[in-house]
C-alpha cells in the first residue's frame, strides 16, 4: 500500500538560513508527488508538484523539490527562509484516478 | 463561488448524535476527497469520489462514517453516533484533473462533547 513518511515532525531554522524538508514515499508505480503548505489558521496551498519529466521541480515562493527515484524521496528545499515561511508542510503521493495520501506533516519554525 | 465551500464551519455536538458535513466543490471538478485533520496526525484520507466510478472508501475509520455525492457535485459526509475521538477538522477538496491540483475548502471543525 502507498504511504508517505515525513521523518521530521518539527524543524527550526534561523531566518535567512537554508531549508530542506524530507519526504519519503512507498508506491507501486511512478507516483505523482506534491508539497502543500498550511499557515496557521489558513487552508492548504499547493507549493509544487511532480508528475513526470525533469526531476527538479520549481514551485511558488522560491521553493523547489527533487524527485529521486532511487531513494524514493521528494525533498523540499529553499535557499533562504524568511520568517513568513513558518507553517506546516505536507508531502503527498498519488496517481491519476487514485486517492492522494498525505504525510503527517513537518512544522517549520523560523527563529530571528 | 470560485472555491470549495464547506458547511458548517463549526459544529459542536453531543456524543451519540449524528452529524452531516457538506461540501460544494468547484464547478467542473469531477473528483472530490474528504480528509480528516487532527492535531499531530496530518491529513487522514477518508474517501475519494471520481466521476461515476465507485468511490474509494478505504480510509473511512468505521461503519459510523459514510459519504455520498449527489449529481456528481455536492457531497455529504455523515458521522453516526459521534464519539469524542471524532473531533477534528474535516476537509473537503476537489481536483482539477488536468493539473492534478487539489483545491481545499476551509474545513468543518467538529467538536464532540
Amino acid at each position: 500500500a502507498q504511504s508517505v513518511t515525513q521523518p521530521d515532525i518539527h524543524i527550526t531554522v534561523s531566518e535567512g538560513a537554508s531549508l530542506e524538508l524530507r519526504c519519503n514515499y512507498s508506491y507501486g508505480a511512478t507516483p505523482y508527488l506534491f508539497w502543500y503548505v498550511q499557515s496557521p489558521g489558513q487552508g492548504l496551498q499547493l507549493l509544487l508538484k511532480y508528475f513526470s519529466g525533469d526531476t527538479l521541480v520549481q514551485g511558488i515562493k522560491g521553493f523547489e523539490a527533487e524527485f529521486k527515484r532511487s531513494q524514493s524521496s521528494f525533498n523540499l528545499r529553499k535557499p533562504s527562509v524568511p520568517w513568513s515561511d513558518a507553517a506546516e508542510y505536507f508531502c503527498a503521493v498519488g496517481a491519476q484516478g487514485t486517492a492522494l495520501i498525505f504525510g503527517k506533516g513537518t512544522t517549520l519554525s523560523v527563529s530571528s | 463561488g470560485a472555491g470549495v465551500s464547506q458547511s458548517p464551519s463549526n459544529k459542536v455536538t453531543e456524543k451519540g448524535k449524528d452529524v452531516e458535513l457538506r461540501c460544494d466543490p468547484i464547478s467542473g471538478h469531477t473528483a472530490l476527497y474528504w480528509y480528516r485533520q487532527s492535531l499531530g496526525q496530518g491529513l487522514e484520507f477518508l474517501i475519494y469520489f471520481q466521476g461515476n466510478s465507485a468511490p474509494d472508501k478505504s480510509g473511512l475509520p468505521s461503519d459510523r462514517f459514510s459519504a455520498e455525492r449527489t449529481g456528481g457535485s455536492v457531497s455529504t459526509l455523515t458521522i453516526q453516533r459521534t464519539q469524542q475521538e471524532d473531533s477534528a477538522v474535516y476537509l473537503c477538496a476537489s481536483i482539477q484533473i488536468r493539473t492534478g491540483e487539489l483545491f481545499f475548502g476551509e474545513g468543518s471543525r467538529l467538536t464532540v462533547l
